[in-house]
């Protein structure tokens, strides 16, 4: 089945600082690769995915792009805002199989 | 876009009673449907995949005497928590396969208390 390793939070940046947070998966074929974040006390939202090799999806100023060669697709924004203060889940997903997802890592962005 | 409900949002109840929680696919119509709980700090673990018309099929370790699914509808399943105990205190969320986008949509998570 599909598996997900993502870098171990918490991550704690100042605003305006850069942000990645690394995701690597193991999956059956070819997936299509997800972000979703989780703000305190809510259900997930879909952030960005990627259906394809070399694909990269984007959203609110993050970016992922998808790596088939390194298995990754590592999470990217320029400039962090205090908003952007959640848990983040990389999760890749095979055909009609459920969502996978890893540990998720926890930001945290001071202002 | 595609929206998924849940209710209710949070329940408290005592232990031994029984608590259904609701998933609804809102504007679209979801032959599957996956139901997952969280604790505190830590990942979704997927309990179960809800096919509508037919039994659900539950992942290793989850209890189907104890956790009910029903998928009647192509857009209402539900899940029941049988004689709950506070080790099932946890968030419970649903999430429906929108099959035109082949992507999968999640409620708002129940947070549920057993005391």
């Amino acid at each position: 089945g599909n598996s997900v390793t993502q870098m171990e939070g918490p991550v704690t940046l100042s605003e305006e600082a850069f942000l990645t947070i690394n995701c690597t998966y193991t999956a059956t074929g070819y997936p299509s690769l997800f972000w979703y974040v989780q703000y305190p006390g809510e259900g997930l939202q879909l952030l960005l995915k990627a259906t394809k090799a070399d694909d990269k999806g984007s959203n609110k100023g993050f970016e992922a792009t998808y790596r088939k060669e390194t298995t990754s697709f590592h999470l990217e924004k320029g400039s962090v805002q205090v908003s952007d203060s959640a848990v983040y889940f990389c999760a890749p997903r095979s055909g009609n199989t459920p969502l996978v997802f890893g540990k998720g890592t926890r930001l945290s962005v001071i202002a | 876009g595609a929206v998924v409900s849940q209710h209710p949002s949070w329940v408290i109840c005592k232990s031994g009673t029984s608590v259904k929680i609701e998933c609804r696919s809102l504007d679209f119509q979801a032959t599957t449907m996956f139901w997952y709980r969280q604790f505190p700090k830590q990942s979704l673990m997927l309990m179960a995949t809800s096919n509508e018309g037919s039994k659900a099929t539950y992942e290793q370790g989850v209890e189907k005497d104890k956790f009910l699914i029903n998928h009647a509808s192509l857009t209402l399943s539900t899940l029941t928590v049988t004689s709950a105990h506070p080790e099932d205190s946890s968030f419970y969320i649903c999430s429906s396969l929108a099959a035109a986008h082949n992507e999968q949509f999640f409620g708002p998570g129940t947070r549920l208390t057993v005391l």
